[in-house]
């Protein structure tokens, strides 16, 4: 599967806890987003990077969260302090510059107890 | 603030009948508007785009921009057709970070 990768598939950490997910993106495209996704809703946007540069922060992106794309290739998303209200799959997506397709990842599901 | 409202969760329809998913948007500027699905097990990936003008397995979608909706429409619904189905917006500034719907879960019954 040559598509975007996303590891872990499943988490479950106990609250108050610090987890870490990988984003592989399509090799050449540059563009990268993260988004979250509760239960009954659409995906909601959290950022995204162009290259190594992070353009765009959603205010649903809390202090408790950062990413990286530390060489404009993968990227890492990292919640600190994990709430019971993180508990969310949390979706990658990538795209070219100019395209206006994202193609997206299988996700990683975030169980925080 | 840019919206996208699915007024359905649900839609159950039997084979052969037509289908329409309905789509609503709120942004003052001109957007570009998605159709993505979800099969079961399967990633979110793109059904359509409003530019491309496209039918993608039988769906069509017209971008109304005086009743700001996006509904989509299929004419013979197939069992395969069964899914999730999540409405997106670009706001026009290229970022291409998708403001999504709710999403509609289509069930087609033989």
């Amino acid at each position: 599967d040559t598509g975007v990768s996303q590891n872990p598939r499943h988490k479950i950490t106990k609250r108050g806890q610090n987890v870490t997910f990988r984003c592989d993106p399509i090799s050449e495209h540059n563009r990268l987003y993260w988004y979250r996704q509760t239960l009954g809703q659409g995906p909601e946007f959290l950022t995204y990077f162009q290259n190594e540069a992070q353009l765009e922060k959603s205010r649903l992106l809390s202090d408790r969260f950062s990413a990286e794309r530390p060489k404009g290739s993968f990227s890492t998303l990292e919640i600190q302090r994990t709430e019971q209200g993180d508990s969310a799959m949390y979706l990658c997506a990538s795209s070219y510059p100019g395209g206006t397709e994202a193609f997206f990842g299988q996700g990683t599901r975030l169980t925080v107890v | 603030a840019q919206r996208v409202t699915q007024p359905e969760k649900l839609l159950s329809v039997f084979k052969g009948a037509p289908v329409e998913l309905k789509c609503n948007y709120s942004y003052s500027g001109s957007p570009e508007l998605f159709w993505y699905v979800q099969y079961s097990r399967q990633r979110l990936q793109l059904l359509l785009r409003h530019i491309s003008r496209e039918s993608i397995k039988g769906f069509t979608a017209d971008l109304n921009k005086g009743e700001t909706s996006f509904h989509l429409k299929k004419p013979f619904a197939q069992e395969e057709d069964s899914a999730m189905y999540y409405c997106a917006l670009d706001m026009d500034t290229g970022r291409r970070a998708l403001t999504f719907g709710s999403g509609t879960r289509l069930q087609v019954q033989p």
